[in-house]
């Protein structure tokens, strides 16, 4: 069974320049959920994808957003990039709420962003 | 708001011992918790999830449990090995079976051979 898939690993950017980060989820999982990682904040929630729509939203500024596609892949985009967007981004999914599954989240291995 | 925290930070032992990890949440009212570890530059391996009716779940070497009533966690790793050497992270669940989770920021593990 295929776990969560992040693409790409690694990517270098430059401040202003836009990303996009993407998450397949595992097979029959319609949760997916964002976290970002730095060694000062430690992992923090950024929002989470149900059947398509946004169900949670962390306190992050509007240059984060995401969205999810029928075949329950998501992506995330963070625009006009800044030094603090560095970070290890990661996807974790699950089969979400009302649908028998019993909460557990699934990680992929990130997508690591520099930002220079 | 849910804050959590995990003791220790940093733990270094020989290799064979018990030891036991902590977590409190500063709200007891979680729903699920769950244990992950994390490799240097590695995602997040589930390890353990105590679901909101349990109060305790065992895999191989690995024993976690949660007192909902004073908001505590333990993970208590039996027989140490230097392979467990690794970042331990305790989530919970804010109010329901969500994605949505708060973490501590984790405690350091070195097993020594």
């Amino acid at each position: 069974k295929a776990g969560v898939t992040q693409t790409p690993r690694y990517l270098i950017k430059t401040r202003g320049q836009q990303v996009t980060l993407s998450c397949s989820p595992i097979s029959g999982h319609r949760s997916v959920s964002w976290y970002q990682q730095t060694p000062g904040q430690g992992l923090q929630f950024l929002f989470e994808y149900f059947s398509e729509t946004q169900r949670n939203k962390g306190n992050f500024p509007g240059r984060f957003s995401g969205r999810q596609f029928s075949n329950s892949r998501s992506e995330m985009n963070v625009s006009t990039l800044e030094l603090g967007d560095s970070a290890l981004y990661l996807c974790a999914s699950s089969f979400g709420l009302g649908t028998g599954g019993t909460g557990e989240l699934f990680f992929g291995e990130g997508s690591r962003l520099t930002v220079l | 708001k849910q804050e959590v925290t995990q003791i220790p930070a940093a733990l270094s032992v020989p290799e064979g011992e018990n030891l036991v990890l902590n977590c409190s949440f500063t709200d007891s009212a979680i729903y699920n918790l769950q244990w992950f570890r994390q490799d240097p530059g590695k995602g997040l391996t589930s390890l353990l999830l105590i679901q909101s009716s349990q109060r305790e779940q065992t895999s191989g070497r690995l024993n976690a449990s949660l007192d909902k009533s004073s908001g505590r966690s333990t993970l208590y790793i039996a027989a140490s090995q230097p392979g467990d050497s690794a970042t331990y992270l305790c989530a919970g669940h804010g109010s329901s079976n969500t994605g949505k989770l708060i973490f501590g920021q984790g405690t350091t593990l070195q097993v020594k051979p």
